[in-house]
């Protein structure tokens, strides 16, 4: 079975500061991957999504995340952190052709002025 | 553009009361539909997707139940709402598999079970 982890329930970072925020996955073959932002009282909307080829994908505002086989992780990056970026991110992972997809637990982002 | 519409944003309701939330998608013919659960605080939880009128697949049950009576249209219900029910409800939809595409989530309804 498919799974994800968000290690860090939150992060706070510096507004202006660099930011990663982490996600292992656990699924046998090559996984669907996708990070989602949630701002308060919100639907979710997709920041990126990565299914092969290069594995640093380019995503909106500036995100950008990094696929590694060898350790099962898709972590999302951002250069410079702005204060509207404090939300809760999700990781998510889904298979060829299915229509489960698993979502992490999320990371709740504060971002200090 | 497509748009997605959830009602309603909020209820209070008792325990053993029925339920029924909707969700209408706007502007995309034949979309896959989906229905998520939020616990406060909590990440998201499939419920169902349907892929074609008439037809709802089931994920995880939570003693509701889900139907499509339109290509446009998904509803949410049960008869008796537990206090577990409370939540953040949320619609999505995309085109073919979720899998591969993106999802496009509603606003939300905020359930409270009292």
């Amino acid at each position: 079975a498919q799974s994800v982890t968000q290690p860090d329930a939150r992060v706070t970072v510096s507004e202006g500061a660099s930011l990663q925020l982490r996600c292992k996955y656990s699924y046998s073959a090559t996984p669907y991957l996708f990070w989602y932002v949630q701002y308060p009282r919100q639907g979710l909307q997709l920041l990126l999504k990565y299914y092969s080829g290069d594995p640093v994908v380019q995503g909106v505002n500036g995100f950008e995340a990094e696929f590694s086989k060898s350790n099962s992780s898709f972590h999302l990056r951002k250069a410079s952190v702005h204060w509207s970026d404090s939300a809760v991110y999700f990781c998510a992972v889904s298979n060829y052709g299915n229509e489960k997809i698993t979502f992490g637990a999320g990371t709740k982002l504060t971002i200090k002025p | 553009a497509q748009t997605i519409h959830q009602w309603p944003v909020a209820e209070i309701k008792a325990v053993g009361s029925p339920l029924s939330l909707g969700c209408t998608i706007k502007g995309k013919s034949s979309p896959n539909l989906y229905w998520y659960w939020q616990a406060t605080g909590g990440t998201l939880q499939q419920l169902f997707y349907s892929i074609t009128v008439g037809q709802v697949e089931s994920v995880v049950q939570l003693n509701l139940s889900a139907s499509r009576p339109k290509d446009d249209q998904f509803i949410l219900s049960t008869e008796k709402l537990l206090l577990s029910h409370s939540g953040f409800y949320l619609c999505a939809w995309s085109l073919l598999w979720a899998s591969q595409n993106t999802l496009y989530f509603g606003a939300g309804t905020r359930l409270s079970v009292l």
